[in-house]
């Protein structure tokens, strides 16, 4: 499997419930990045990884924990969300933390979440 | 921070017509990319461009970086039902700085 890959496509979640997203490159990129896709806005960084070392915490609430066992995979930690939360989360990596300039992101498809 | 404006937020055209949108910015970038994003998947990159002035097509798109470095615009020319989704762009500042800014997108839809 090539590209990006980000399980599962869609997740419903009370807001008492904790659940994880993961995501998975196979480009052999040594950084990778959650965004958080709502309605209308921009795009919004939320984290930066680079060779499994977060580089950017972007201001994001605590109820958001990732985690980055290596370079190939990252992880997004859900607990005790809101509504408000609810929106399209997407993973992207890049050859390495400048390299994006050459090559763009590399996005997966997403998560679509929805917090009830 | 940086901001870009996109412009036009949504469009409405006919199958077969030229399309134009366009993004600028308070301040200067160094690289200008533009991505495309169908409805349920993630973006997905069209064009980079790296100098000011540079002119680059793919396919029927084609996309410029402005002179001032502070806009840059992308065109698709005999549109098809297939081109619908939202277009993004998005500008780097340079250096080692990873950031990218991006546009709150345009929403093309083509009727056949």
């Amino acid at each position: 499997e090539t590209g990006v890959t980000q399980t599962p496509r869609h997740l419903v979640m009370g807001m008492t419930n904790k659940k994880s997203l993961k995501c998975e490159q196979h480009l052999g990129h040594n950084a990778m990045y959650w965004y958080k896709q709502s309605a209308k806005k921009p795009l919004e960084l939320m984290f930066v990884y680079s060779l499994e070392e977060r580089v950017e915490n972007n201001s994001v609430p605590s109820r958001f924990s990732p985690e980055c066992p290596n370079s190939s995979h990252l992880f997004l930690h859900l607990h005790t969300l809101q509504p408000e939360d609810s929106a399209l989360y997407l993973c992207a990596s890049s050859p390495g933390t400048g390299g994006h300039t050459r090559y763009g992101y590399t996005f997966g498809s997403g998560t679509r979440l929805t917090v009830v | 921070g940086q901001q870009l404006n996109q412009s036009p937020q949504s469009m409405f055209i006919q199958e077969g017509e030229d399309v134009s949108m366009n993004c600028t910015s308070s301040s200067i970038f160094n690289t200008w990319l533009w991505y495309k994003q169908d409805p349920g998947e993630g973006p997905v990159l069209l064009i980079a461009l790296y100098k000011a002035g540079e002119l680059t097509s793919n396919g029927r798109l084609t996309a410029q970086f402005g002179i001032t470095r502070k806009d840059s615009f992308l065109n698709i020319s005999a549109s098809i039902p297939s081109d619908v989704g939202i277009y993004f762009c998005a500008g780097h500042s340079g250096g080692s700085n990873y950031k990218l800014t991006f546009g709150k997108g345009t929403l093309l839809t083509v009727n056949p």
